[in-house]
């Protein structure tokens, strides 16, 4: 079993729809958790951290689920710079623990007119 | 933009071959870490550095090596290169290592083809 799973998606949209991406991971050690976005052949780069309480960044909201090890990423109001593909991100920086970041395989999102 | 540079942007090597790859952090950072990324896939660790010492080290041969110098700059080594190393690598740079929730800033990667 992978440590981080994603939806396998991809998922096609028209603008303004809204879409959730779900993600599961395996290790109850993880701190950290945190969403990136990666556009075609560019490295990932950090949309959001997830805390424990949730939370929201413009049409962005997120949320963690501890006890289920589940994390989820809402995209309301989708707009076509939205397209990209996007990863779920663990971590168990904290102590004596290195700062690894574990990926998901990533969804693939595409935002049509 | 993240301020974290690599080079070079991409690089060609015959099975074998050594390579040599570089980063410079993010300003006021001391932490780097390196991925390896294959097509489709997410990013694998594959080591991090701390103030010049490697401080973990993800499921990768000794081949792969690395260096942080004094200004936190780092290269990635890799030696006698195989096919399947084929990869965009990544290095991430972040501020402290052993807090909670810290976060990496990545550069625009290497992208390395090796025939």
């Amino acid at each position: 079993r992978k440590e981080v799973e994603q939806d396998p998606g991809p998922f096609n949209v028209p603008e303004g729809a809204t879409v959730a991406f779900n993600c599961t991971y395996s290790n109850s050690a993880s701190q950290s958790f945190f969403w990136y976005r990666q556009d075609c052949r560019k490295e990932p780069k950090l949309l959001m951290s997830v805390y424990s309480s949730g939370n929201e960044d413009g049409r962005f909201t997120a949320q963690l689920n501890r006890a289920s090890q589940y994390i989820s990423l809402l995209i309301r109001d989708s707009k076509l710079s939205d397209s990209a593909t996007y990863l779920c991100v663990v971590s168990r920086a904290g102590g004596t623990s290195y700062g690894k970041l574990t990926f998901g395989q990533g969804t693939i999102l595409t935002v049509h007119p | 933009e993240t301020g974290v540079t690599q080079s070079p942007t991409h690089l060609i090597k015959t099975r074998g071959q050594q390579v040599t790859l570089r980063c410079s952090s993010q300003s006021g950072h001391n932490t780097v870490s390196w991925y390896q990324q294959a097509l489709g896939q997410g990013p694998q660790f594959i080591f991090q550095y701390y103030r010049e010492e490697e401080n973990g080290r993800g499921n990768f041969p000794p081949r792969f090596s690395g260096l942080q110098f004094p200004n936190y700059s780092s290269e990635l080594n890799v030696n006698a290169l195989e096919l399947d190393d084929s990869a965009l690598y990544l290095c991430a740079s972040s501020l402290e290592v052993g807090s909670r929730g810290y976060e990496q800033y990545f550069g625009p990667g290497t992208r390395l083809t090796v025939t």
